[in-house]
């Protein structure tokens, strides 16, 4: 079955240390990329988002994230977090064709804890 | 304000009671959807709307139904609550085309509880 796979389910670090999340998709074809960070008792803000162009997107609150397309890889990095960036960071992707133009198709999830 | 609001925001409810989870956005969105959130199963589709009277099913639409009258509302029914729907529910919204990217705007969630 064609999925999003999010490789961690919870990563431990301390403020300063870089971040990578993997994420890994099945889908063919045309895709569009996001991520999106869900902090305690909040709502699904999206950080950052590719559709064409530049594979290394930046987002918002120093994120950024690189699209390679043999991979079907979309991993998301910053290099130093902060006590701030404690929350659950979903990646998303929807295929751009057909019928699922428009669906959004998310990974099970990374809860990050950051400590000061 | 530009957003997707929720109502309610948290409901305890009894197996078999009917209930409607209302959603309204007022960015003249034509896409909405509804999504359960699950711990370890992130966000899973339960049904999407491309526009007024145009609905489908998501990934998990057994227990729900919707409606897209209006183009800003979208409410979210479950006929016959069962305890497996207790759940986080987020509805979305997206413009047709927001350059390619089909960005999706998220409410703040309802928290459903059925006992």
């Amino acid at each position: 079955a064609q999925s999003v796979s999010q490789h961690n389910h919870h990563v431990i670090l301390s403020e300063a240390a870089s971040l990578e999340l993997g994420c890994n998709y099945s889908y063919g074809g045309t895709v569009n990329l996001f991520w999106y960070v869900q902090y305690p008792g909040q709502h699904l803000q999206l950080l950052l988002k590719y559709f064409s162009g530049d594979p290394l997107v930046k987002g918002i609150k120093g994120f950024e994230a690189e699209f390679i397309k043999s991979k079907f890889s979309f991993n998301l990095r910053k290099p130093s977090v902060q006590w701030s960036d404690t929350a659950e960071y979903f990646c998303a992707v929807n295929p751009d064709r057909g019928s699922t133009l428009g669906r959004l198709y998310f990974g099970r999830g990374t809860q990050l804890t950051v400590w000061p | 304000e530009a957003q997707v609001t929720q109502n309610p925001r948290y409901l305890i409810t009894v197996t078999g009671k009917k209930l409607t989870v209302t959603c309204s956005q007022n960015m003249n969105h034509e896409y909405m959807s509804w999504y359960r959130q699950d711990p370890g199963l992130g966000l899973r589709q339960i049904y999407y709307s491309m526009n007024v009277e145009v609905t489908d099913k998501g990934d998990v639409p057994e227990g729900y139904k919707v409606s897209r009258k209006e183009k800003r509302n979208f409410p979210l029914i479950l006929e016959s609550p069962s305890p497996n729907q207790t759940s986080l529910y987020f509805c979305a919204s997206s413009p047709r085309d927001s350059g390619g990217s089909y960005e999706q705007y998220f409410g703040p969630g309802t928290r459903l509880t059925v006992t």
